[in-house]
């Protein structure tokens, strides 16, 4: 069963539109929260992380995520978004008991349009 | 600093042939993880290892096989391919309390 759900396949905006990519989560306990990025033909580049602390926070290029633990939520959002933010969006978890052991959503394509 | 290194980079393999990919990260880091990427699958965990000499299946383990002698070495190991097998193979490193730092992916295809 998937454990961490993305709920938009895929995204399209225009250039100066802003962003948010919803991310749950289905532990109990103890739960760090990443949200990756992916250009195409590359590799996953690490955009923010939550361990514990600050329920909001401030990643790489304007991008943040904010931690709801009453919602099992981890959103990521951006205030304006650029043609080179198009994308894949991945999030992902792994529980304190089994640190290293990452489950993925099913990720998001962004599309910005110029 | 190399981080996690991956090779090959692409491969092609018949039906039924053996082969091992192959993952080192210069970190020092504890944990080690192999993943497959699909379409619309997102990321999926293979297998993953806590430390030397300590292994354990993840989500679809099926078909591939791995050990961890050493804490920077992690190969991955497919003992007789098939054509499910096709896909996108991410090795990836962490410590205690880092994120995962991903190897720059192996395209494999099984015809």
């Amino acid at each position: 069963a998937q454990s961490v759900s993305q709920h938009n396949h895929h995204v399209i905006l225009s250039e100066a539109a802003s962003l948010e990519l919803g991310c749950n989560y289905s532990y109990g306990g103890t739960v760090n929260l990443f949200w990756y990025v992916q250009y195409p033909g590359q590799h996953l580049q690490l955009l923010l992380k939550y361990f514990s602390g600050d329920p909001l926070v401030k990643g790489i290029k304007g991008f943040e995520a904010e931690f709801i633990k009453s919602k099992f939520s981890f959103n990521l959002r951006k205030p304006s978004v650029q043609w080179s933010d198009t994308a894949e969006y991945f999030c992902a978890a792994d529980r304190g008991s089994t640190l290293g052991r990452l489950y993925f959503g099913r990720g998001t394509q962004l599309t910005v349009w110029p | 600093n190399a981080g996690v290194t991956q090779t090959p980079k692409f491969q092609v393999l018949k039906t039924g042939q053996s082969m091992t990919l192959q993952c080192a990260q210069d970190m020092n880091h504890e944990y080690m993880s192999w993943y497959r990427q699909d379409p619309g699958m997102g990321l999926r965990l293979i297998h993953y290892s806590v430390g030397a000499g300590i292994t354990d299946q993840g989500e679809v383990p099926n078909g591939y096989n791995v050990s961890r002698s050493t804490t920077e070495d992690f190969p991955l190991r497919l003992l007789s391919a098939a054509p499910s097998q096709t896909s996108v193979y991410f090795c990836a490193s962490s410590g205690q309390y880092t994120e995962a730092f991903f190897g720059q992916g192996t395209r494999l295809t099984v015809v």
